[in-house]
């Protein structure tokens, strides 16, 4: 069983669309995460939800918006996409704000072109 | 502010020989401490942490990490290193005054020849 899961696992795609990037876990936890990691492999923390709630939200463009429709499921949708968004976007969650150890998805390779 | 620095972007090592990946931090007061590794294409994984205690804390895989106070300092450990060690590796650092933002270090790529 996945603990958690992205979708898509690839996604290519012109600049100027909108996409959408779904992750869910299976864990029962409380506290999830969208990190953006670039081709350097510098991996940046964008948001974060509790229990649905916003509680991270970085300086990202704000052509980025996180939705948590429930606790066990957090998507990104990013809006008129551009060259600048081509990366590796992790999905993570522990069990609570101030747990410590942080379970990662699989990662979404986006590639705008 | 948080900030995590990892000074070498490889290390290679031989197999069989001991390895030290590098980490320091800065925090404005004590820190919780972590050790994520990287593998192609995957996900980051959980090593070890540090909360309190003992100073020399031991993770997954035979990883060990010692927290140096003095020289803001956790520096990842193995005694025989492997070659499936090779891969990515994440130091990060959190500010133990309730903040919920965990810092990741840039990583450093592994590498351990046969």
């Amino acid at each position: 069983d996945t603990a958690v899961s992205q979708t898509p696992k690839y996604l290519v795609t012109q600049m100027g669309n909108d996409k959408s990037i779904k992750c869910e876990q299976n864990l029962g936890h409380d506290t999830m995460y969208w990190y953006k990691q670039d081709s350097k492999k510098f991996l940046k923390i964008m948001f974060s939800y509790n229990n649905k709630e916003l509680i991270i939200n970085e300086t990202v463009p704000n052509r980025f918006s996180p939705k948590s429709p429930d606790k066990a499921h957090l998507n990104l949708h990013i809006n008129s996409l551009e060259l600048g968004d081509s990366a590796v976007y992790f999905c993570a969650s522990t069990e609570g704000v101030l747990s410590y150890e942080q379970y990662f998805g699989p990662g979404t390779r986006l590639t705008v072109t | 502010a948080q900030s995590v620095a990892q000074p070498e972007d490889q290390v290679n090592v031989a197999e069989g020989n001991p390895l030290t990946v590098k980490c320091t931090y800065s925090v404005s007061g004590n820190p919780y401490l972590f050790w994520y590794v990287q593998y192609p294409n995957r996900g980051l994984q959980f090593l070890l942490k540090y909360i309190t205690g003992d100073n020399l804390v031991k993770g997954s895989y035979g990883f060990e990490a010692e927290f140096n106070k003095s020289q803001t300092s956790f520096h990842l450990k193995k005694p025989s290193a492997l070659v499936s060690d090779s891969a990515l590796y994440f130091c990060a650092v959190r500010d133990r005054r309730g903040g919920f933002k965990t810092i990741f270090g840039a990583g450093t790529r592994l590498f351990v020849k046969a």
